[in-house]
C-alpha cells in the first residue's frame, strides 16, 4: 500500500542554522505533495506544495525539494527561528485531494 | 484561505457514550475531510464528506462507529459512536480551498 515516512523523528537546530527536514514517499503515482506545520493544540497549517511536474519551489524562507527518482521530499528552512519550533508532517496525493500523511518530525531550536 | 472552526475544542467522555463534532468553514467548500490523530502521532483519513452524497470512508473506519453529516457546503458533522478508549484521539476536520487543504483546530477527546 501507499505510505509516506519520515527518516529522523527529531531534529535539534541551533538558532539562526538552517534546517534540512526529509520525508519518503512510496506511491509513484502521487502528483502532489505538501508540508505542514503542527504546533502544540493546534491544527496543521499549510507552509508550502510542490507538484510533481516540478523538482523545487520556495516561499518565504522555505524551500521545498523533490526527488522523483528516489521518491524523497525534503523541507529547507532558513536562519531557523524560535517560532519555527513544531511538528512538521509531510503530505502526499493525487489529485490534490484526500491526504497520506508521513510520520512527522519534531523540530526544536536551540538559543 | 479558509477559516476552519470546531466545537467542542475538547472534551472528557464515558465509554459507551457518543459525541458529535461540528465543523464550520467560513466559505463554501466541495470536499470536507474528517481525520484523526492519535497521541504523538501523524494523522489518518477517517472519510471524506462531500455535499448531497455519503461520506466514503477509509479502510478500518466504518459509518456505524464515525457516521458523519454534511447537511451543507459550509457544515459537517462526525460522530464517534460508543465510544471505548481507544477513542481517545484528536479528530480534526479539514477542507480544500482550490489544491490547498486547511484543517481546523481539532477536538481533543478523552474517553474514561
Amino acid at each position: 500500500g501507499e505510505s509516506v515516512g519520515l527518516h529522523l523523528p527529531t531534529l535539534s537546530v541551533q538558532e539562526g542554522d538552517n534546517s534540512i527536514i526529509n520525508c519518503a514517499y512510496s506511491n509513484s503515482a502521487s502528483d502532489y505533495f505538501i508540508w505542514y506545520k503542527q504546533e502544540s493544540g493546534k491544527g496543521p497549517q499549510f507552509i508550502i506544495d510542490i507538484r510533481s511536474n516540478m523538482d523545487k519551489r520556495q516561499g518565504q524562507r522555505v524551500t521545498v525539494l523533490l526527488n522523483k527518482t528516489v521518491k524523497h521530499l525534503s523541507l529547507q528552512i532558513a536562519a531557523t527561528q524560535p517560532g519555527d519550533s513544531a511538528v512538521y508532517f509531510c503530505a502526499e496525493s493525487k489529485g490534490a485531494q484526500k491526504l497520506v500523511f508521513g510520520q512527522g518530525t519534531r523540530l526544536t531550536i536551540n538559543p | 484561505s479558509a477559516v476552519i472552526s470546531q466545537k467542542p475544542s475538547r472534551d472528557i467522555c464515558q465509554r459507551g457514550t457518543s459525541l458529535t463534532i461540528q465543523c464550520q468553514v467560513d466559505s463554501q467548500v466541495t470536499m470536507m475531510f474528517w481525520y484523526r490523530q492519535q497521541p504523538g502521532q501523524s494523522l489518518t483519513l477517517i472519510a471524506t464528506a462531500n455535499q448531497g452524497s455519503e461520506a466514503t470512508y477509509e479502510s478500518g473506519f466504518v459509518i456505524d462507529k464515525f457516521p458523519i453529516s454534511r447537511p451543507n457546503l459550509t457544515f459537517s458533522t462526525l460522530t464517534v459512536s460508543n465510544m471505548s478508549p481507544e477513542d481517545s484521539s484528536i479528530y480534526l476536520c479539514s477542507a480544500n480551498q482550490g489544491r490547498e487543504q486547511y484543517f481546523g483546530p481539532g477536538t481533543r477527546l478523552t474517553v474514561t
